[in-house]
């Protein structure tokens, strides 16, 4: 089966310009996460979606990153106004919710890179 | 908050075996994940440790002390394709994923 997509795989902005990012999880994983990585470093918690509600955006860094999933599959990262600092790639991941553990499966990530 | 901490790089011989240590600070412990990731790819898992002890999967093996805070990833019969980054996660109280910074393994002939 298809794993998890994200589109585009790369992304170059000018800064002070609006971006969307999209993930579309695996078939029938209803937890959806959103991370960033930095060269060098390991990915950052972004967000979580439990079906359609965000479960906990803690580590959305400021007001311009938003997040949605309005049917519970697809969702899409949007930065405004983006900065420089904001050049990263951007990693979704999709998992099952049952069971004490379950395994998060990660997209090819997209790379932003702003001007 | 929390914190990992793992070397940054290892070398090690085709055909050996290599450990790679994990130490962590967190308020409240759920588990330890661990992660591969060949440049320019996706993180994929390899191992999760909910309890103390040793996780056993093919080639990689993870072992977890939590009174130790302290766990460990060991790759046996190591090959050129076992090349790439891996990094110790903690697990949160909402599933989501608090990674290290990684180590990166080089093997070598």
């Amino acid at each position: 089966g298809a794993g998890v997509s994200q589109t585009p795989s790369n992304k170059v902005t000018e800064k002070g310009k609006y971006v969307e990012l999209r993930c579309d999880p695996i078939s029938g994983h209803t937890a959806l996460y959103w991370y960033r990585q930095s060269l060098g470093q390991g990915p950052e918690f972004l967000i979580y979606f439990q079906g359609t509600g965000a479960a906990d955006d803690s580590g959305l860094p400021n007001d311009r990153f938003f997040a949605v999933r309005p049917e519970g599959s697809v969702s899409t990262l949007k930065i405004q106004r983006t900065e420089r600092g904001d050049s990263a790639v951007y990693l979704c991941a999709s998992s099952f919710t049952s069971g004490s553990y379950n395994e998060q499966f990660f997209g090819p990530g997209t790379r932003l890179t702003v001007l | 908050g929390q914190s990992l901490e793992q070397p940054s790089e290892v070398t090690a011989v085709e055909g050996a075996i290599v450990q790679i240590n994990c130490t962590y600070q967190t308020s409240g412990f759920y588990g330890l994940s661990w992660y591969q990731q060949h440049d320019g790819g996706a993180p994929t898992f390899l191992s999760y440790n909910g309890l103390d002890g040793l996780e056993e999967t093919g080639r990689f093996s993870s072992f977890l002390s939590r009174s130790d805070s302290y766990g460990y990833l060991l790759l046996q019969e190591l090959q050129m394709k076992d090349s790439a980054s891996y990094f110790c996660a903690l697990k949160g109280g909402a599933n989501n994923l608090f990674f290290g910074t990684g180590t990166r393994l080089t093997v070598i002939p």
